[in-house]
């Protein structure tokens, strides 16, 4: 039973445009949400996070919408850059009880030149 | 942000020995730290947690005696595989959470373990 979904294994934008990557969840009880950044064999790059008490956060190019009713995030990164291109995992978590992080499968993005 | 050491980075071993992972925190003192492992085009599944001075709590399907956890610092956790076999080839990876928010963890490079 996969509690955090991102249905899109792979995205492609052009450099300069907007890239949005979308997760839906299903566990009402997850209250904090995190993105991560990761490139093949190395670890995740936190990214950016989101409590569910606010609808949206914003730091730099990146930026999370959090609709609670949906139980959807997406993240925007604007503009998109090649540097940009890795696998983008979405995490969950119930905070104040033991941290512990779901994980989505993960969306691949590509920036092309 | 925080900075997670793992060592080593990859590690190649025959079957039926043993191999220690170690992460470290750099800059921060880490009471919790988790261990994940991560299969090819798979996301990442929590093995355990890792808690400093006491004894590691592990997800259900994880073997205690096969991956072993000690955190007996506040900067250090290591996770050793015991008896290692092919099946237990896999990327490690570990992570720490953050002294000035909990909810987010950093994580470290990751360890790939190819057992022969």
């Amino acid at each position: 039973d996969q509690q955090v979904k991102q249905n899109s294994p792979s995205l492609s934008v052009q450099e300069g445009r907007i890239s949005i990557l979308n997760c839906d969840y299903t566990n009402s009880m997850f209250d904090y949400f995190l993105w991560y950044k990761k490139y093949p064999a190395e670890g995740p790059t936190f990214l950016i996070s989101i409590s569910s008490i606010k609808d949206k956060n914003e730091d730099g190019r990146f930026t999370v919408f959090l609709n609670k009713s949906a139980k959807h995030l997406s993240l925007h990164i604007v503009p998109s850059q090649p540097g940009d291109s890795a696998v983008y995992f979405c995490a969950a978590l119930r905070s104040g009880s033991n941290y512990k992080l779901t994980f989505g499968k993960g969306t691949l993005l590509t920036v092309n030149p | 942000g925080a900075v997670v050491s793992q060592h080593p980075s990859w590690v190649i071993c025959k079957s039926g020995t043993s191999v220690k992972i170690e992460c470290r925190s750099l800059d921060f003192q880490a009471t919790t730290m988790f261990w994940y492992r991560q299969f090819p085009k798979q996301s990442l599944m929590l093995m355990a947690t890792s808690n400093e001075g006491s004894k590691a709590t592990y997800e259900q399907g994880v073997e205690k005696d096969k991956f072993l956890i000690n955190h007996a610092s506040l900067t250090l956790s290591t996770l050793t595989v015991t008896s290692a076999h092919p099946e237990d080839s896999s990327f490690y990876i570990c992570s720490a959470r953050a002294w000035n928010d909990q909810n987010i963890q950093y994580f470290g490079a990751g360890t790939r373990l190819s057992v022969l």
